[in-house]
């Protein structure tokens, strides 16, 4: 058990949709990462945060957007849904702002967009 | 372009047989190479994390070898396990700061009885 908590664990939707995923990090761990995987590709980062304030941006579409609350735990925002969309999306945590450190991945939400 | 790639993508082995998974590099410079294991429909797991003045680290029977002259690095598991069964990710951490980490695509092992 990493100790970051990612819900839902599953999620069906149709296209045009938007969903919203919740990471919470573990305890004290200040960034948290979002990822997409989809089905044989490696892990595309998406965007992190440190300590609410946006820190570094991958390819995240515009339709996508995310943010971190005070209390630490973050969303992940999925408008317009496209069937491409449909995907793993993994959320990770470390104590540091920058890729320095050690990385915790949560479980994953497995979206699948109908 | 900052690339990762790993071979071989998929290799199936006898338990308790030992194998050598390769990640060859371009990202340059780079602070710290890792290897992650993540099982199917799993996160991620770090198995070790070398910075670029490290030649080996080990974890178990888990040991990372990282050739920064010839932008190699390799991850050899001694006396597999069925629970070895995952995909293992070799990741690069380029040196430029607010840069993410660079993924591999993996090399998806199969440990039989």
């Amino acid at each position: 058990d990493s100790g970051v908590t990612q819900t839902p664990k599953h999620l069906i939707t149709a296209t045009g949709q938007r969903v919203t995923l919740r990471c919470s990090p573990r305890s004290g761990d200040l960034s948290v990462y979002w990822y997409q995987q989809s089905l044989d590709q490696g892990l595309q980062f998406l965007i992190q945060y440190y300590n609410g304030e946006e820190r570094a941006k991958g390819n995240i579409l515009e339709r996508f957007s995310a943010q971190q609350f005070p209390d630490l735990h973050s969303e992940l925002n999925l408008s317009s849904l496209e069937l491409g969309d449909s995907a793993l999306y993994f959320c990770a945590s470390s104590t540091q702002s920058g890729d320095t450190g050690e990385l915790f991945f949560g479980e994953g939400s497995r979206l699948t967009v109908l | 372009k900052n690339q990762v790639e790993q071979s071989p993508q998929s290799l199936i082995i006898l338990e308790g047989k030992n194998c050598t998974l390769q990640c060859n590099y371009t990202v340059s410079p780079f602070s710290n190479l890792r290897w992650y294991k993540q099982d199917t429909g799993r996160g991620p797991v770090s198995l070790t994390i070398m910075t670029f003045s490290e030649n080996t680290k080990s974890n178990g029977r888990y040991t990372a070898t990282l050739d920064a002259d010839t932008k190699q690095s390799s991850l050899h598991i001694t006396a597999s396990q069925l629970s070895d069964s995952a995909s293992y990710i070799c990741v690069v951490r380029p040196h430029q700061a607010g840069t993410a980490l660079i993924f591999g695509k993996g090399t998806t092992l199969s440990v039989s009885s």
